[in-house]
């Protein structure tokens, strides 16, 4: 297994720009969850999803759009990028289960935006 | 999901016990207590929970108060590879974290040659 993949590892944008973060997993779960990390900072959660066809808001959702049409996959949209978006991108996924709360993280994306 | 308090850092010796302490006095009945790690620039990883009992796995030991108002996690054998930053956390069983976890900025442990 793969795990949580998450592409790309680096990317720079200039304000105003759009681009989709892309993470993939190949455990089969079916919570997937997308975080930011700022400098010195714990992890924020964005969005998350419960299944296919199934999103929510998490803590700091503005600006960010997302999707969930296959168990697979859950890509982050950056609408319009802005400076305050520069950061850290973590997926991760799990699958409920009995009272465990294991999430799988994948390597992050590095995201600046100009 | 209930408050938790770490110390920001802690040393220790390559070879020796690492002890990560962690209040989280406002626990409620249902709530785990996990533990995850961030080495530098990667993502977290989770690295044991528990209830109640004491709980042991292939990277540490969790030992929970009888009162479950605080928590250590034990690294038994530290090595450099386990300088990262600690993290523990408070949760009810959502089933898989459907609303994510809370992290805060938890303890940084530095394993010294």
């Amino acid at each position: 297994n793969a795990g949580v993949t998450q592409t790309p590892k680096f990317q720079v944008l200039k304000t105003g720009q759009s681009m989709t973060l892309q993470c993939a997993q190949d455990m089969n779960h079916e919570y997937m969850s997308w975080y930011r990390q700022d400098p010195g900072m714990g992890l924020r959660l964005i969005h998350y999803s419960v299944g296919a066809g199934i999103t929510d808001q998490g803590e700091v959702p503005n600006g960010y759009n997302v999707s969930r049409s296959t168990t697979e996959d859950f890509p982050l949209r950056l609408l319009s990028a802005a400076p305050s978006q520069t950061s850290v991108y973590f997926c991760a996924s799990s699958h409920p289960g009995s009272g465990a709360d294991t999430q799988y993280f994948g390597p992050g994306t590095r995201l600046t935006v100009l | 999901d209930a408050k938790t308090t770490q110390p920001p850092s802690m040393d220790c010796a390559e070879g020796r016990a690492a002890n990560l302490p962690c209040n989280h006095s406002t626990i409620s009945g249902n709530e785990y207590v996990y533990w995850y790690r961030q080495i530098h620039s990667q993502g977290p990883q989770y690295i044991i929970h528990g209830l109640k009992n004491n709980e042991t796995n292939e990277m540490a030991s969790l030992i929970i108060t009888e009162d479950r108002k605080s928590s250590t996690l034990i690294l038994p054998h530290a090595t450099l590879r386990d300088t990262a930053v600690y993290y523990c956390i408070v949760r009810p069983p959502q089933g898989g974290g459907a609303d994510g976890l809370t992290f805060g900025k938890g303890t940084h442990l530095i394993i010294q040659p």
